[in-house]
C-alpha cells in the first residue's frame, strides 16, 4: 500500500496570507490527524478528522481550520499567516479513531513564514 | 491531560554500545505507548507500541521497551547501535481524554548521535 502523502513538501509564505495543506491518507484509512512540529514546542496536535467530522481539536487559534472529503482525503488550511506558523506539519492516517490504533505519519510539509 | 517526559534531550553514544532512551507519563487508567522515530526531513516512522499483555515489546531494528506500570515509564532499549541509529526519537501516549476522543500526547523527543 502506499503511504500517506503530503503535497506540497515545502512552502514559503508571506505573513498575512493564508495557505491550504493536503493530505492523502493510506488507502482504508478513514481518521487523518494534523499535527504541528517546531523547535520551541515539539509535537502539537491540531486536529482529527474521521468520516468527515471533526472529531477533536487542539489548543489552535481559530485561523487554523481543516476539512475531510468523502474520499477520506484532508487539507488543513491557516488564515493570516503569523512569522510563528513556520513549522513541519505532519499528517497522519489510521484506520480507526480508537487510541489503540497506531497512526501512520506522511513526510510533513515544511512551511516557511516570512 | 497526559503528559509525556523524555528526560534527555540527546544522547551521544558510540557505534556498537547499548543504549536507552527514557519516557515517563503520567498516570492514567489505561494508556496505549508508542515510540516513533524521525530521521531528517522526514515524517515519524513507528518503532514499537504496547497495547497490552507482554511488558516487553520488540519493534523494528533491534529496538525494544519496557512498559513498567508502577513506574509509568516506557524506556526504549538496543543493544548495539549503529550508525544509521541517528535520529530523533519520541515516546507517544495515546488514551481518551475527557471529550471522550483520542489524543496523542508526544514527549520533546530524545537526539541519539551515535559515534564511530
Amino acid at each position: 500500500k502506499a503511504g500517506v502523502t503530503q503535497t506540497p513538501r515545502y512552502l514559503i509564505k508571506t505573513r498575512g496570507q493564508q495557505v491550504t495543506l493536503s493530505c492523502s491518507p493510506i488507502s482504508g484509512h478513514r481518521s487523518v490527524s494534523w499535527y504541528q512540529q517546531t523547535p520551541g514546542q515539539g509535537l502539537q496536535f491540531l486536529f482529527e478528522y474521521f468520516s468527515e467530522t471533526q472529531r477533536n481539536k487542539g489548543n489552535f487559534p481559530g485561523r487554523f481550520s481543516g476539512r475531510q472529503f468523502s474520499n477520506s482525503r484532508s487539507e488543513m488550511n491557516v488564515s493570516t499567516l503569523e512569522l510563528g506558523d513556520s513549522a513541519l506539519y505532519l499528517c497522519a492516517s489510521s484506520p480507526s479513531s480508537a487510541p489503540n490504533y497506531e497512526q501512520y505519519f506522511g513526510p510533513g510539509t515544511r512551511l516557511t513564514v516570512t | 491531560a497526559q503528559s509525556v517526559t523524555q528526560l534527555d534531550s540527546q544522547v551521544p553514544v558510540f557505534e556498537e554500545a547499548p543504549v536507552e532512551l527514557r519516557c515517563n507519563y503520567s498516570s492514567s487508567v489505561s494508556v496505549y505507548l508508542f515510540w516513533y522515530v524521525q530521521y531528517p526531513n522526514q515524517g515519524l516512522q513507528l518503532l514499537l507500541k504496547y497495547l497490552s499483555g507482554s511488558t516487553l515489546v520488540k519493534g523494528i531494528n533491534g529496538f525494544e521497551a519496557e512498559f513498567n506500570k508502577s513506574q509509568t515509564s516506557f524506556h526504549l532499549r538496543k543493544p548495539s547501535v549503529h550508525i544509521s541509529d541517528t535520529a530523533e526519537y519520541f515516546c507517544a501516549v495515546s488514551d481518551i481524554v475527557d471529550t471522550g476522543r483520542r489524543a496523542l500526547t508526544f514527549g520533546s523527543g530524545t537526539r541519539l548521535q551515535v559515534q564511530p
